[in-house]
């Protein structure tokens, strides 16, 4: 699976957009793009996930770059609750054994009122 | 509620003893993933199953085991314990979501972990 760089803490402020970038420039081109969320101790929460194409659900946006090597997660109005550790993972697809995860250190956002 | 059980919640235990942590995955996922994160080394992967086969294996020491039976639920034993193994156990589970060229994409779920403690 390709490595992953996340800056180590951002911080927000409440009601506003919090932007969160990740590079990952060796992505090769089966691999898709996950960011996942862990708040205090519990176990990781699924966020969002693309390929190649900027994808949205209820909780973000994701906007991969066309080169594919960056990603940001937005979450549009962050809230004192989405204050977590945010981490960004590229892993091949379930049927090619690509089950690893490398979840690597993530990035702590802070949302301050 | 990610659908994910996990037992139990806490276990204290002492140096050189066994213990099995239990994982049952959310109904339909036929694949289960263990994970440890302590205190200095993030999440780490340890072995993935599918359908009850291993299907990867990342750092696992060789006193751990695992086995997936089946009705799918998991277990992971860990044996001659030391005060290292002290950590929070997650078990995931996971389905492919769908298909594109590349391959299917897929989501983990995460149950709420386990903590273990080596006294």
């Amino acid at each position: 699976d390709a490595k992953t760089t996340q800056p180590t803490s951002m911080d927000c402020a409440e009601g506003r957009a919090a932007n969160l970038p990740c590079n990952h420039s060796t992505i090769s081109g089966n691999e898709y793009v996950y960011w996942y969320r862990q708040i205090h101790s519990q176990g990781p929460q699924y966020i969002i996930h693309g390929l190649k194409n900027n994808e949205t659900n209820e909780m973000a946006s994701l906007i991969i770059t066309e080169d594919r090597k960056s990603s940001t997660l937005i979450l549009p109005h962050a809230t004192l609750r989405d204050t977590a550790v945010y981490y960004c993972i590229v892993r091949g697809a379930h049927n090619t054994n690509a089950g690893k995860s490398t979840f690597g250190d993530g990035t702590t956002l802070t949302v301050k009122p | 509620d990610s659908g994910v059980t996990q037992t139990p919640k806490h276990l204290i235990t002492a140096t050189g003893q066994r213990v099995t942590l239990r994982c049952s995955p959310r109904s339909g996922d036929l694949s289960v993933y263990w994970y440890q994160q302590s205190l200095d080394q993030g999440l780490q992967f340890l072995i993935q199953y599918y359908n009850g086969e291993e299907r990867a294996k990342g750092n696992i020491l060789e006193r751990f085991s695992a086995q997936q039976f089946p009705d799918l639920h998991s277990e992971l034993n860990l044996s001659s314990l030391e005060l290292g193994d002290s950590a929070l156990y997650f078990c995931a589970s996971g389905s492919p979501l769908g298909t594109s060229g590349s391959g299917s994409s897929y989501e983990q779920y995460f149950g709420p972990g386990t903590r273990l403690t080596v006294t």
